[in-house]
């Protein structure tokens, strides 16, 4: 059980705005640490999608958007594409934990 | 362009051992802490290990500390993981990734991981 908490799937049409919550706590996003988020297609490694709370590695389209309030960040995807069904991973740090990292569970994203 | 190639995978006995490693190229490895994620079948990603760029710090998941042992080479730029007492949880795709190089968390001084390998499987099975 991961101290991020991420739902488990969303969905939504073609066109529409979806967002994915990755909801911790005073001992990680609550405390001020950057929040950062993947994206992962079945059998391939997982991409950087959105670096330091709200910022899009060069080539992202900007149609991800990301951003942080108390002790949540959200990942909002706007005008949801049939290429944009796939597995996305928020990511932080702990201050409880041994390590640098610590994923959410993980969101599939389905395009009805 | 940045290109890291994870091999060593395979299958293994429980209480086995296995040696992963990761090529670098098309960057300054000794410059770039790394770090080993893995991925059991289905499910979702879990950091295992973190060395600085230097290998003076090295961190560990609680679930395989004092069985696992990272370690890098920056004159053959390469991380590796050597795995001990494999256990059938350990089973996944293991993947190296390295930091984004572009921002730093000012509060904890790490990066995002900009830059994963294609992952190499390790199956814990007799």
């Amino acid at each position: 059980q991961s101290v991020l908490t991420q739902p488990p799937s969303v969905s939504g049409a073609p066109g529409q705005r979806v967002t994915i919550s990755c909801t911790g706590s005073s001992s990680n996003i609550g405390a001020g640490y950057d929040v950062h988020w993947y994206q992962q297609f079945p059998g391939t490694a997982p991409k950087l999608l959105i670096y330091g709370n709200s910022n899009r590695p060069s080539g992202v389209p900007d149609r991800f958007s990301g951003s942080k309030s108390g002790t949540s960040a959200s990942l909002a995807i706007t005008g949801l594409q049939a290429e944009d069904e796939a597995d996305y991973y928020c990511q932080s740090y702990d201050s409880s934990l041994t390590g640098p990292y610590v994923f959410g569970a993980g969101t599939k994203v389905t395009v009805l | 362009d940045v290109q890291l190639v994870e091999s060593g995978g395979g299958l293994v006995q429980p209480g086995g051992s296995l040696r992963l490693s990761c090529a670098a190229s098309g960057f300054t490895f000794s410059s770039y802490s790394m770090n080993w994620v893995r991925q059991a079948p289905g499910k979702g990603l879990e950091w295992v290990s973190y060395i600085s760029s230097n290998s003076r710090t090295i961190y560990y998941a609680g679930s395989v500390k004092g069985r696992f042992t990272i370690s890098r080479d920056n004159t053959r730029n390469s991380l590796y993981l050597q795995m001990n007492r494999l256990r059938a949880e350990d089973t996944a795709v293991y993947y190296c990734a390295r930091e984004g190089g572009q921002y730093v968390d000012i509060l904890t001084g790490y990066e995002d991981l900009g830059y994963w390998g294609q992952g190499t499987l390790v199956t814990v099975s007799s």
